[in-house]
Parts: C-alpha cells; sequence; structure tokens
C-alpha cells in the first residue's frame, strides 16, 4: 500500500522561530492534506493542496504540493506557543483512501 | 462552522461486549468515514460510506465491524464482540465530494475495551 514518510518525527524551538517538516510518499499523490491535532481532539484541517507545484498560505502557515508530486512540506512562520501539537500530513493518490503520516510533535519553549 | 460530532465523548466496554459508535456528519456532505488512531500512532483509514453503501475499506474493518446510516443525520460504526486491540480513538470524517474536498474530522470517541 502507499507509506508516507514523514520528518521530523519530533521539533522542539523557541517561541518566534520558523518551522520546516515535510513528507514524501512512495507513490504519486494527486492530494495533500496538512492537519494538527491538539491532545483530545479531532484532526483540524490546516491547508489543501490539489497540484503540483502549489504553495498556499494560511496566516503563518504554508503548505507546497512538490512537483514530483511524491512530497510536500509545511512552514510555520515566527511560532507561537499556541502552535503546539502534532502535525500530520495526508495524501490521496487517485481513488485510494486517505493516508496519514506519522506526524510530527511540535513543542515550542516560550 | 458546520461540524463533525461524536457521541459518546469515551466508552469503556468489557473485551466480548458490541459498541456503537455514533457520528452527526456535516449536514451537506455526501461520504462518510471512520478512522482509527490507536495511541500514539498514527491516523489509519478504516472504511468510507456513500450512497448508502461502503465504497471502499481497509484490511482492519473486518468482519467484526459494520457501518450504519439509520437514518438522514446520523452514521454509526458497530463493532460486534470487541477485543483489548480495538483500543483506539475512533475518528469520523465527512466531505462534500470524495476525491476533491477534504475530509473534515470529529473529535472521536476514546475507545477503552476491559
Amino acid at each position: 500500500g502507499q507509506q508516507l514518510n514523514q520528518s521530523p518525527q519530533s521539533m522542539f524551538i523557541q517561541e518566534g522561530e520558523d518551522v520546516s517538516m515535510n513528507c514524501t510518499s512512495s507513490s504519486i499523490f494527486n492530494t495533500w492534506l496538512w492537519y494538527k491535532q491538539d491532545p483530545g481532539e479531532g484532526p483540524v484541517l490546516l491547508i489543501a493542496l490539489y497540484k503540483a507545484g502549489e504553495l498556499t498560505s494560511n496566516g503563518r502557515l504554508t503548505a507546497q504540493f512538490g512537483i514530483t508530486r511524491k512530497d510536500s512540506f509545511l512552514n510555520i512562520s515566527a511560532s507561537i506557543p499556541s502552535d503546539v501539537g502534532i502535525y500530520f500530513c495526508a495524501g490521496r493518490g487517485g481513488n485510494t483512501p486517505l493516508v496519514f503520516g506519522k506526524g510530527t510533535r511540535l513543542s515550542v519553549i516560550a | 462552522e458546520p461540524e463533525v460530532t461524536q457521541t459518546p465523548s469515551h466508552q469503556v466496554t468489557q473485551m466480548g461486549q458490541e459498541v456503537i459508535l455514533r457520528c452527526v456528519p456535516i449536514s451537506n456532505h455526501l461520504y462518510f468515514y471512520w478512522y482509527r488512531q490507536i495511541l500514539g500512532q498514527k491516523v489509519e483509514f478504516l472504511v468510507s460510506f456513500y450512497n448508502n453503501e461502503i465504497s471502499e475499506k481497509s484490511e482492519i474493518f473486518d468482519d467484526q465491524f459494520s457501518v450504519e446510516r439509520p437514518d438522514g443525520s446520523n452514521f454509526t460504526l458497530k463493532i460486534r464482540s470487541t477485543k483489548l486491540e480495538d483500543s483506539a480513538m475512533y475518528f469520523c470524517a465527512s466531505s462534500q465530494d470524495r476525491g476533491w474536498q477534504p475530509q473534515h474530522f470529529g473529535d472521536g470517541t476514546r475507545l477503552s475495551i476491559l
């Protein structure tokens, strides 16, 4: 089946720093999604990407759909304490079900 | 903003018992999904549902699992005879479209099997 590799597994950063995380897939995807999950809650959609090369922003968050269609990254600029959480990439190719990465746990030190 | 709602938030059940997890998807959505997340692990797809039938299911979704849309608003996941390894967070999600619209998740039901 389709596999997603998400890195890094965890990050500890100072408040105000920029953050970057990425996902690579074993096969071509036609949709990339980035979700954030807070403890005890469901994943909340941050950014959706549908075209190779697409670069989309949502406030301080920016994500890109890689031109090879096998990767995507998420950047967070000027991190703040409420950015703490687990960030998941998810993708799908063709009519296959959504596949999730293992997540990046972000900790922000004030 | 419309939300996917799930009940109960926490269910504790004896091994071997049946359990039903309930979801109310966003009202104008047509595609419904169940996912599972074992503690500390990634979210895993279980099943998708459209037009009153299962459209896709994963290897996890075996004969012990079933889904139903008993009325115009609820979407349920039933586990017939629970096992210890069924303990997990179960998330319901819905989307307007199968491929191009993102899926919106509920806050999940934590299922604990004793």
